[in-house]
């Protein structure tokens, strides 16, 4: 089983929607969870960790569920800015994990 | 803000040859670490660096592999000898402890 699975997409959607995913992941001691945001060929870019009771930052939303191994990320008013790819990450002793990535695109 | 400088930003070699791809982490962080993304695949862990040592390196860092830190600055990826497989983006990244880690913009390497 994959460290950390995530439904590839595309999402596609229009400006001003919301959009959510989830990702999964194997080792239930993991106890760090972030969400990156990857551009075309560019380098991860750290948007967001995600803690147990739920954390916002503006129009992103992370959640964790340590029971059932998942965690989410809900964008609101969605902007055209916001297309990329998002990478649900996972650290262990000082190693990143990474999912494969949500692809986003936001339409005019 | 402070960031993670890579070069070069492009690398071309043949088959066969040696190549170091160069990173200047962050000047206060402890640790450093290369990451590598074969294009259309995930980010992967090759090798995590502190105080002047390996402290955990993946199955992908194999002999063919090694990492430097030459100076007190500089933090060096060197592959002895290529293959075409090994083509790929490579992201040096440092942080200060287990969180805050910051990527560089990485080095794609081609190998023809």
């Amino acid at each position: 089983r994959k460290e950390v699975e995530q439904d590839p997409g595309p999402f596609n959607v229009p400006e001003g929607a919301t959009v959510a995913f989830n990702c999964t992941y194997s080792n239930s001691a993991s106890q760090s969870f972030f969400w990156y945001r990857q551009d075309c060929r560019k380098e991860p870019k750290l948007l967001m960790s995600v803690y147990s009771s739920g954390n916002e930052d503006g129009r992103f939303t992370a959640q964790l569920n340590r029971a059932s191994q998942y965690i989410s990320l809900l964008i609101r008013d969605s902007k055209l800015s916001d297309s990329a790819t998002y990478l649900c990450v996972k650290e262990d002793d000082y190693k990143l994990s990474f999912g494969a990535g949500t692809t986003v695109t936001v339409r005019a | 803000e402070p960031e993670v400088t890579q070069t070069p930003s492009h690398q071309v070699t043949q088959m066969g040859q040696e190549v170091i791809l160069r990173c200047v982490p962050i000047s206060n962080h402890l640790y450093f670490y290369w990451y590598r993304q074969i294009l259309g695949q995930k980010v992967e862990f090759l090798v995590s660096f502190y105080n002047n040592e390996i402290s955990e390196k993946s199955e992908i860092f194999d002999d063919q592999f090694s990492v430097e830190r030459p100076d007190g600055s500089n933090f060096t990826l060197k592959i002895r000898s290529t293959k075409l497989e090994d083509s790929a983006m490579y992201f040096c990244a440092s942080s200060e402890g287990s969180t805050g880690y910051t990527f560089g913009s990485g080095t794609r390497l081609t190998v023809v």
